[in-house]
This record gives structure tokens, sequence and C-alpha cells, in this order.
């Protein structure tokens, strides 16, 4: 059964970059048939995509965030990476990594997030 | 504010069908498929339903989905004070090449 597992500090300081890891268990980060995603939900509101990782290294981010995001893969560890630079409050979160599987055939694909890590949250805080 | 609307509420008594709208537009949901989450408060969400209206296995026949040009349902038939939870649309947009999601809704089961 695949397993994510976010890892990282639970504390940030402003201006500071942010810095998570997600370690997959039983499926391999050199799939073709998955992307690999951060997402993250500030306390009481709802979840915010902030971009996904394939195992070439390219990317997808959400425009609102482009400027400061960096996701990058370890297949030799299984693992992908977040990091968030010039940090404030606004980015105190629960962050979440998750799979993205394929579905469909050639040529009409579609993608769906089915396994999610548990969370980790990140206070931003001096 | 979401690109996708959702209600931010809604509810319905034991044995009730209910249904939540996600709302969007043609370079969202009018173009791409539609998936819903479940959540549980403290827990990560779950895929409920994929591809607009496939049920991963395990998830039961009680819940299903739609869609129709630029709008998407989730229904509930039968619902169950464990269906107490909140629920999130979620689709890609071409436009921001990006995935989005709704603002969540959340149900209680009076």
């Amino acid at each position: 059964q695949v397993q994510l597992q976010e890892s990282g500090p639970g504390l940030v300081k402003p201006s500071q970059t942010l810095s998570l890891t997600c370690t997959v268990s039983d499926d391999s980060l050199s799939s073709d048939d998955s992307y690999w995603s951060w997402i993250r939900q500030p306390a009481g509101k709802g979840l915010e995509w902030i971009g996904r990782v394939y195992n070439s290294g390219s990317t997808n981010y959400n425009p609102s965030l482009k400027s400061r995001v960096a996701m990058s893969v370890d297949t030799s560890k299984n693992q992908f990476s977040l990091r968030l630079r010039s940090v404030t409050a606004a980015d105190t979160a629960v962050y979440y990594c998750a799979r993205e599987t394929v579905g469909g055939g050639d040529p009409w694909y579609y993608y769906y997030m089915d396994v999610w890590g548990k969370g980790t949250t990140v206070i931003v805080s001096s | 504010q979401s690109v996708l609307t959702q209600p931010p509420s809604a509810s319905g008594t034991p044995g009730q069908r209910v249904t939540i709208s996600c709302s969007g537009s043609s370079s969202n949901i009018g173009s791409n498929i539609v998936n819903w989450y479940q959540q549980f408060p403290g827990t990560a969400p779950k895929l409920l339903i994929y591809n607009n209206n496939q049920r991963p296995s395990g998830v039961p026949a009680r819940f299903s989905g739609s869609k129709s040009g630029t709008s998407a349902s989730l229904a509930i038939s039968g619902l169950q004070s464990d269906d107490e939870a909140d629920y999130y649309c979620a689709t890609w947009d071409d436009s921001l090449s990006g995935r989005v999601f709704g603002g969540g809704t959340r149900l209680t089961v009076l």
C-alpha cells in the first residue's frame, strides 16, 4: 500500500525558506504514471494547490506562488521536495504531499490525487 | 476567492439525499474532469470521486458525481452521520495552467 510521509521543520522564521520533503513508500518516483504534488491548508480554511513535479523534474506551479516556489525529485531516495522562499505568516498552514495518478488513455489523459500524506504543520513566526 | 464556487455549507437528515454543487468556467470545469475529496477534521483529504463520476475502490455507491457544462455536482444518498465532513471539488484550469480547488462545503447531518 503506497504511503507518503511529509517531514521538515515545524517552525520557520519570517523571510526564511520553508523546506519540506515527502518520502514515498511502496511506489516509485520514477513511474511515468504519476505526478507528485504539494497542497496546503491554513487553519480553518480550504485547500490550496501549490504545485507538482514529474520524475523528469518538470514542474507546474500555482501562479500566485510561482515566484517563491521550487520543487524537485530525488529518485535515488524516493523523495520529492518543496522549497518556499521569503515566507510570511500567511504561509502558516498544514502542508500535504500527494500522488497524482494518471487515468484514461491516449489522447485523453486525466489526473487525480489518490494518495495523500497525513500532513505536517508549518508555523511561520519569529 | 476560489476559482471554483461551492456553497460553504449543506445539511440533511439521515437517509436524505444531498447534493453539493461546484461551479466553474470554460477554462476549468468546462474543459477538464472534476475530482471530489472528502476531509474529516484533523485528517488528510481522501479521494471520493474521480473523472467526474468514478468511485475509487471502497467508496460506497451512495456517493455519485456528475458534470454538465461548467458545473459539477456531488450527490450523497442515504445520508449517514458518518458523512459529516468537508467536501472539495477540484479540476485543472487551462488558463492558470494549474490545479484549482473549490472553497469547500461543510456537510452537517442534522
